[in-house]
């Protein structure tokens, strides 16, 4: 059974402290990506790496960045946390090479930021 | 603009009817399309590639229109378990997967 994983179901965090979410798939994917989620915009493009120690922008990589020191795992870090930011953040992974490939998701990860 | 818009809804249909959803996409260098659905409070998860041809599985059939752009799901003889959003998708490769903020589905008894 193909999984992919996310530390923390619900994250409760103060205003400008530093915010480490990790997500771990164990299906060898290169591909993986971190997307927040909101009502009426849908799911947002934050960042996405295409391999280890690779890192590409997404849509809305403003107040976030990304490491990927393993092929397993993808972390995305808020340097300084702010309301804003409050959201829910998805994390899939995707292989490479054929066409037509799915995306599988994390549970999520519900950030309150105060 | 966005790159993929569909219309938010909510539809509210009744059991057993036809509903069909619509999604445009603005990057003609898309190379590949999805459906996925999802559940209230869940991660989303694939429903249907999308090929050029169309395809169909079940009650479910997808088309695609490269010339304009245009992704379709058509949804026969709902049910009570397809209430959900349906998120239209897109990638250039496997590189860059854009999800559309979906069509959210009422089916009713």
């Amino acid at each position: 059974d193909v999984k992919v994983t996310q530390s923390s179901r619900y994250l409760v965090k103060r205003t400008g402290e530093k915010v480490f979410l990790e997500c771990v798939q164990d299906m060898d994917h290169e591909n993986m990506f971190w997307y927040r989620q909101d009502p009426g915009l849908g799911l947002r493009l934050i960042y996405f790496s295409y391999d280890v120690k690779m890192k590409e922008k997404g849509d809305i990589p403003e107040g976030y960045s990304v490491s990927r020191e393993k092929k397993e795992r993808f972390s995305l870090i808020l340097e300084s946390a702010s309301t804003n930011q409050t959201s829910m953040y998805l994390c899939a992974s995707r292989s490479t090479g054929l066409m037509n490939t799915e995306a599988f998701f994390g549970q999520g990860t519900r950030l309150t930021v105060v | 603009r966005k790159e993929v818009e569909q219309d938010p809804g909510p539809f509210n249909v009744p059991e057993g009817a036809t509903v069909a959803f619509n999604c445009t996409y603005s990057n003609s260098a898309s190379q590949s399309f999805f459906w996925y659905r999802q559940d209230c409070r869940k991660e989303p998860k694939l429903l249907m590639s999308v090929y050029s041809s169309g395809n169909e599985d079940g009650r479910f059939t997808a088309q695609l229109n490269r010339a304009s752009q245009y992704i379709s799901l058509l949804i026969r003889d709902s049910k009570l378990s397809d209430s959900a959003t349906y998120l239209c998708v897109t990638d250039t490769g496997g590189f860059k997967t854009i999800f559309g903020a979906g069509t959210r589905l009422f089916v009713k008894a």
